[in-house]
């Protein structure tokens, strides 16, 4: 069975809102997670590492006053899209390793279409 | 800069044949490698992973094997099966930094048939 759960699994909204994603590790606590986006046809890229109690850490590139990632508890980390643009718009898919050197565990990830 | 390539956009192979799917990389530090299989609609799912200390991992019907030298790994499935039919994502890492193989650069992926 699914070990991180994802919510919403998509999403449409319009141009300038916000949009928030959830992950949730499911029977296990997840100091960390880490955030993927996968635009068609491309590979996954890694966005920022989210760390519980302490700040993300954002890969180059990734603006993060406008991918905002809370990771409040051992079991949930969220993503906020803030102000969201057609660009975007792309696969958000969420990780956790179950122990520190373990592989990565996805969720099923959020399609976002921002019109 | 594609730091781990899987230059085989797809890869067609009947059922009950070996299917070999084939991956690069060009960064020296990475150490730790994995193959995740994805469905549409679905996160990655962990499938094998192997150890630069090793040449060979198995399990069942998934063998990887790696060629440090050429820098260069490949996944074998056999025999194929029909519920193989997915997209295949090389990833590597370097295992000793931050906390283990969790910081993974992936590889744009195989879209895998197999025919009956």
């Amino acid at each position: 069975g699914a070990v991180v759960s994802q919510h919403p699994s998509w999403v449409i909204c319009k141009s300038g809102t916000s949009v928030k994603i959830e992950c949730r590790s499911l029977d296990f606590q997840a100091t960390t997670m880490f955030w993927y986006r996968q635009f068609p046809k491309q590979s996954l890229m890694l966005m920022a590492t989210s760390n519980e109690g302490s700040k993300a850490t954002y890969e180059q590139g990734v603006e993060k006053d406008k991918f905002l990632i809370n990771h409040a508890s051992l079991t949930l980390s969220t993503l906020t899209v803030t102000s969201a643009h057609p660009e975007d718009s792309s696969f958000y898919i969420c990780s956790a390793p179950l122990t520190v050197n373990s592989p990565l565990h996805f969720g099923n990830g959020t399609r976002l279409t921002v019109t | 800069d594609q730091q781990v390539k899987q230059n085989s956009p797809s890869l067609s192979v009947q059922e009950g044949r070996i299917s070999i799917l084939n991956c690069d990389y060009t960064n020296s530090m990475f150490d730790y490698f994995l193959w995740y299989k994805k469905y549409p609609a679905e996160g990655p799912t962990f499938l094998i992973s192997i150890s630069s200390i090793k040449d060979k991992n198995e399990d069942g019907r998934f063998t990887v094997f790696l060629n440090k030298s050429a820098k260069h790994l490949s996944l074998h499935i056999v025999p194929s099966q029909p519920g193989d039919s997915a997209v295949y994502f090389c990833a590597a890492s370097v295992y000793g930094l931050t906390g283990g193989g969790n910081k993974l650069t992936f590889g744009t992926g195989t879209q895998l048939k197999v025919e009956l």
